[in-house]
C-alpha cells in the first residue's frame, strides 16, 4: 500500500521567519512528486512537479528539493508572510496521484 | 482560459438517496480525476477519466461511479447515500496523463442528513 507521510502536521511562524516541511514517500515505482498549496476556501493549486532525483525548484520564496532514492521530498519557504499560511500537500504520482496529508502553515503578522 | 468548473456548489441530501456531481475540465484538458475530502482523511483519490475511459480507480466501493463526455466533461455518481459520505468533492483536470499538474476546481460541498 503506497503511503505518503507529511510532517510536521502544522506549524506556527512568526512573519519573517523561513520554514521547511518534508515530504516521505515509498521510493519503489517513483514516477513524479508533486506540492500543492491549498488556500483556505479556495482550490488547491499547484506549486512544483519534480521527476529527476536532485531535482530542485523555485518559485519566488519558495523552493522545494527532491530524493527518489530514499523517498522524500523538501519544501522550504524563505521570509514567511501572512499570505503563505495555508496548507501544503505533497502527492506521489505512481499510477494514482497518492496525495500526503498536509502541513499547516500559520503565518502570525 | 476558464479555470476548472463544478456543479453544484453545495447539495444536502438524506441516506439511501443518489447524487451526481458534475465538473467541466479546462478546454483541452482530457484527463479529468476525482477526489473525496473528509476531516482527517485528506484527499483521496476516486477515479480517473481520459478520453471517456476510467483509467485508474481508487479503493472505494461501487457506490461511486463516474463517467466522462466526449467534450471531456466528467459526472460523478454516488448511489445509496451514506452519512459518512458527506465530504467536499474536489476534480482536478489536467492535459493528459503523465507528471502534469492538475488544476483543481472549487468542489462540490455534499452533506447527507
Amino acid at each position: 500500500i503506497l503511503n505518503v507521510e507529511q510532517s510536521p502536521q502544522s506549524l506556527h511562524v512568526q512573519e519573517g521567519d523561513s520554514t521547511n516541511f518534508t515530504c516521505s514517500f515509498p521510493s519503489s515505482n517513483f514516477y513524479a512528486l508533486h506540492w500543492y498549496r491549498w488556500e483556505t476556501a479556495k482550490s488547491p493549486e499547484a506549486l512544483f512537479v519534480m521527476t529527476l532525483n536532485g531535482d530542485e525548484k523555485k518559485k519566488g520564496r519558495i523552493s522545494a528539493t527532491l530524493n527518489t532514492k530514499e523517498g522524500y521530498s523538501y519544501l522550504y519557504i524563505k521570509g514567511s508572510q501572512p499570505e503563505d499560511s495555508a496548507t501544503y500537500l505533497c502527492a506521489s504520482v505512481t499510477q494514482n496521484f497518492v496525495f500526503g496529508p498536509g502541513t499547516r502553515l500559520s503565518v502570525l503578522p | 482560459k476558464a479555470g476548472v468548473t463544478q456543479t453544484p456548489r453545495y447539495l444536502i441530501k438524506t441516506r439511501g438517496q443518489q447524487v451526481t456531481l458534475s465538473c467541466s475540465p479546462i478546454s483541452g484538458h482530457r484527463s479529468v480525476s476525482w477526489y473525496q475530502q473528509t476531516p482527517g482523511q485528506g484527499l483521496q483519490f476516486l477515479f480517473e477519466y481520459f478520453s471517456e475511459t476510467q483509467r485508474n480507480k481508487g479503493n472505494f466501493p461501487g457506490r461511486f461511479s463516474g463517467r466522462q463526455f466526449s467534450n471531456s466533461r466528467s459526472e460523478m455518481n454516488v448511489s445509496t447515500l451514506e452519512l459518512g459520505d458527506s465530504a467536499l468533492y474536489l476534480c482536478a483536470s489536467r492535459p493528459s496523463g503523465g507528471a502534469h499538474e492538475q488544476f483543481f476546481g472549487p468542489g462540490t460541498r455534499l452533506t447527507v442528513l
